[in-house]
């Protein structure tokens, strides 16, 4: 089965830094994206990781680890218009993506 | 810049109705997907196709159809809409393989009275 788990909601204050978990369990893995949803919109894409290790973007990093099957997506000096839904996906392989429902981040001021 | 753009943001049907949502791509992307997005669950897949006149079930295929007649168009149906389909509709497409990254087109929001 293919299963895919993050937080449901998280605040955080503008100008700090929040990490986004992301766990998953797939029959294969390929890869694993990051994706931003603002409220009413489509998911943008933010980042990819298919290597273990840091990827660095920014004010965003994304993090993998295959052993644990693990990601987190870490964003530093929070904005208000970060205010968003965070996707994690996962390329298992002979599929289409498999999406976790998002983690809702409200940041404050 | 891809450009994924659908027929309507917002839509009102009746039950009953056969619904037409309608998903193009500019970036002779090879595959093309049809998503819904309710609270609490998440984008689940519908359909998709990897090519012209091929279409493949998603996880929820149920009460809809798709059609793929030329290679930019991707369109889903709702034969017989119903309240339970009420729901944020995503297309989006990938170039080459269907497990790379997807672009995603604005959203039709479909209201089923």
């Amino acid at each position: 089965g293919q299963n895919i788990d993050q937080p449901t909601e998280m605040t955080a204050t503008e100008g700090a830094i929040v990490q986004i978990n992301c766990t998953y369990q797939t029959s294969g893995f390929n890869g694993l994206f990051w994706y931003q949803q603002h409220a009413g919109e489509a998911p943008t894409f933010l980042s990819y990781n298919v290597l273990d290790g840091l990827e660095e973007k920014g004010r965003f990093s994304s993090f993998l680890s295959r052993s644990k099957g693990y990601s987190y997506l870490l964003l530093k000096e929070l904005q208000m218009k970060d205010s968003a839904s965070y996707l994690c996906a996962v390329n298992s392989g002979n599929t289409p993506l498999v999406f976790g429902k998002g983690t809702r981040l409200s940041v404050i001021a | 810049d891809v450009k994924v753009t659908q027929s309507s943001r917002y839509l009102v049907k009746r039950t009953g109705e056969k619904v037409f949502l309608e998903c193009v791509q500019d970036m002779d992307h090879e595959n093309m997907f049809w998503y819904r997005q309710d609270p609490g669950l998440g984008l689940r897949l519908i359909y998709f196709s990897y090519d012209v006149k091929m279409k493949e079930k998603g996880d929820i295929p149920e009460g809809y159809s798709v059609s793929r007649e030329k290679k930019e168009r991707f369109s889903l149906i709702l034969e017989s809409a119903s309240t339970n389909q009420t729901s944020m509709y995503l297309c989006a497409s990938s170039l080459r393989q269907y497990q790379e990254t997807q672009y995603f087109g604005p959203g039709t929001r479909l209201l089923v009275l």
